[in-house]
């Protein structure tokens, strides 16, 4: 079974902070992706990487980047935390062409700041 | 640009009734879809996907779903609610090149009354 697994599943963090998520999957999936989950809203992508060293804005990226360094470890990072990135962090994989973009998700790491 | 529609935020049943949950999509070409479940403090699990061979596709715990082209329609349903069946539900739509990302309704929660 692929198995996509997240640093934290809680998270306390204060406003200002330089916060970091990880993510690793250990199917060697060539895709992975950040989303934020937050009430009334569904899922959001922030930031997808379809190669190592390789990243694509989704569709909030603003206030967050991302690092790909292995292809197995894709990094969420808030530069500076603010109270309006209290959300759940999502993280999936996927492997592509054959899998019809089925995404495989993490627990989730659930972020407050305050 | 492809998007979903999850009409509702919640739907509540009785145990041992129908479930039926709604999802419209619209895209410019035929698309692959999916059907997502979390259950609280999870991450999403795939209970099924569509990619353009039966139109009706059977999934775990019991759903199926069946795509409607005519009606750009990807329902949910189960004969029989089960307690352990409430959850959040994701439809989520995406194109059927490589590398191609998901776009997600905003859910809907369903609660199974005893």
């Amino acid at each position: 079974d692929v198995k996509v697994t997240q640093s934290s599943r809680y998270l306390v963090k204060r406003t200002g902070e330089k916060v970091f998520l990880e993510c690793v999957q250990d199917m060697d999936h060539e895709n992975m992706f950040w989303y934020r989950q937050d009430p009334g809203l569904g899922l959001r992508l922030i930031y997808f990487s379809y190669d190592v060293k390789m990243k694509e804005k989704g569709d909030i990226p603003e206030g967050y980047s991302v690092s790909r360094e292995k292809k197995e470890r894709f990094s969420l990072i808030l530069e500076s935390a603010s109270t309006n990135q209290t959300s759940m962090y999502l993280c999936a994989s996927s492997l592509d062409p054959s899998s019809y973009n089925e995404q495989f998700f993490g627990p989730g790491t659930r972020l407050t700041v305050l | 640009a492809q998007s979903v529609t999850q009409l509702g935020s919640h739907v509540s049943v009785s145990e041992g009734a129908l479930v039926l949950l709604r999802c419209n999509y619209s895209s410019s070409v035929p698309p692959y879809l999916f059907w997502y479940v979390q259950y609280p403090n999870q991450g999403l699990q795939l209970l099924l996907k569509y990619t353009s061979a039966a139109t009706l596709v059977k999934g775990i715990n019991g759903f199926e779903a069946e795509f409607k082209k005519s009606e750009t329609s990807f329902h949910l349903t189960k004969p029989s609610a089960h307690m352990s069946d409430a959850a959040e539900y994701f439809c989520a739509v995406s194109d059927t090149g490589a590398n191609s990302k998901l776009t997600f309704g905003k859910g809907i929660t369903l609660s199974v009354r005893p």
